[in-house]
């Protein structure tokens, strides 16, 4: 059973750069069709798609979010990363990394990064 | 970029209602369509791919339906589990979610 599970911190302050790490388990990375994908939800909202990368390594990003993300892999860590650059409190949210063939089967628990000085 | 549009926003229904949801896409996506559900506290979960088949371990009473544009997801019978909040998810483009539907009593 494929796992995921997203970590790095809680607090950014705004205009730096949020950072984190996706680390898959029961899996490789590698799998041949999977998308590694990062979706977040800000208190009390919907769910956001921020971008996913491919197992090949092609990555697509979300138009709103596109000048300020880049999604990377660590095949050998077989992890995927998320990083978000010139934060503000709008970026306060769960995020959530994913993965699947096309739609999102395997979910993380969803970690809560607040954007505060 | 494809938008994705739910309705209604929040439906009270009881225990035992026939509930539906429907999802409306901007532009056509075939059946490339995904149902989730969401507790709170909790990461989604799909419920329903390619609009209309039901993910394994999934209850039956869940059902979804629709293509092109229009699409719907169907609770026959509302148990007390299934108070929560419903996304569908457009993956014909990229990957585009409606802005939700809460089931409340």
């Amino acid at each position: 059973q494929l796992q995921v599970q997203e970590s790095g911190p809680g607090l950014v302050k705004p205009s730096e750069t949020l950072s984190l790490t996706c680390t898959v388990s029961g899996g490789s990375i590698n799998s041949s069709g999977y998308y590694w994908g990062w979706i977040r939800q800000p208190p009390g909202m919907g769910l956001e798609w921020i971008g996913s990368i491919y197992y090949s390594g092609s990555a697509h990003y979300n138009s709103s979010l596109k000048s300020r993300v880049t999604i990377s892999t660590d095949t050998s860590k077989n992890q995927f990363s998320l990083k978000l650059r010139s934060v503000t409190a709008a970026d306060t949210a769960v995020y959530y990394c994913a993965s699947g063939y096309y739609y999102q089967t395997s979910w993380g628990q969803g970690t809560l990064v607040t954007v505060s000085s | 970029d494809i938008q994705m549009t739910q309705s209604p926003s929040t439906l009270s229904a009881s225990v035992g209602d026939r509930v539906t949801i429907t999802c409306r896409a901007s532009q056509s996506i075939s059946n490339w369509l995904a149902w989730y559900q969401q507790k709170p506290g909790k990461a989604p979960k799909v419920l329903i791919y390619k609009a209309s088949t039901l993910e394994s371990g999934v209850p039956s009473r869940f059902s979804g339906s629709g293509s092109g544009t229009e699409f719907t997801l169907t609770i026959s019978s509302l148990q007390p589990d299934d108070f929560a909040t419903y996304y569908c998810q457009q993956y014909n483009s990229l990957w585009t979610f409606g802005q939700g539907t809460k089931v409340e009593i």
